[in-house]
């Protein structure tokens, strides 16, 4: 499984975009990069995924890089609810057994 | 629609002492998988189950076991619990390993103390 890498922590503005970047250069052309987030004491949930096209949905947008590299999660407007951690993760066409979480991003938005 | 559900949500146990996490979800989902969460960890595989009948060992497996007589129901049962397996656990449903949509539905969790 390709390794991501994410920054520990961002801060945004209340109202204002959250963009959460991801590092994924050894990912391989089968695998789709997905986002999840945890907020603090509940079960991860489930945010957007994408293979090589950006994609929206009602939470968020996710653009990836032409090369697939790298990828960012966009938070159009972002509230207070939308503290969490949030992960990226890769996994290959037709799923594996495990979902590997790394350390995530801890985004803060405040007020 | 409830989704993944776990019970209970919180449990203390004493050292030696037996339970068993229940999950359950009701989408038809084939793939069932458990997980713990310490601090600093993030979330590591204990075992996890692609069909009834059908269960398999994740990273952490030791002192866990589990059955999956229904596609419902993926339980996870502590034989003799021990101080580190005090940690949340969360239970997780795929509709397939195989399938090109393998979003992940998550239960709540479980927080077990073991003292």
């Amino acid at each position: 499984d390709a390794k991501t890498t994410q920054p520990t922590s961002m801060d945004c503005a209340e109202g204002r975009a959250a963009n959460l970047p991801c590092n994924h250069s050894t990912i391989s052309g089968n695998e789709y990069v997905y986002w999840y987030r945890q907020i603090h004491s509940q079960g991860p949930q489930y945010i957007i995924h994408g293979l090589k096209n950006n994609e929206t949905n009602e939470m968020a947008s996710l653009i990836i890089t032409e090369d697939r590299k790298s990828s960012t999660l966009i938070l159009p407007h972002a509230t207070l609810r939308d503290t969490a951690v949030y992960y990226c993760i890769v996994n290959p066409w037709g799923g594996s057994e495990k979902l590997v979480f790394g350390k995530g991003t801890k985004l803060t938005v405040n007020p | 629609n409830a989704g993944v559900t776990q019970t209970p949500k919180f449990q203390v146990l004493k050292t030696g002492q037996s339970m068993t996490l229940q999950c359950a979800q009701d989408m038809n989902h084939e793939y069932m998988s458990w997980y713990r969460q310490d601090p600093g960890m993030g979330l590591r595989l204990i075992h996890y189950s692609v069909g009834a009948g059908i269960t398999d060992q994740g990273e952490v497996p030791n002192g866990y076991n589990v059955s999956r007589s229904t596609t419902e129901d993926f339980p996870l049962r502590l034989l003799s619990a021990a101080p580190s397996q005090t940690s949340v656990y969360f239970c997780a449903s795929t509709l397939t390993r195989l399938s090109l949509n393998t979003e992940a539905f998550f239960g709540q969790g479980t927080r077990l103390t073991v003292v």
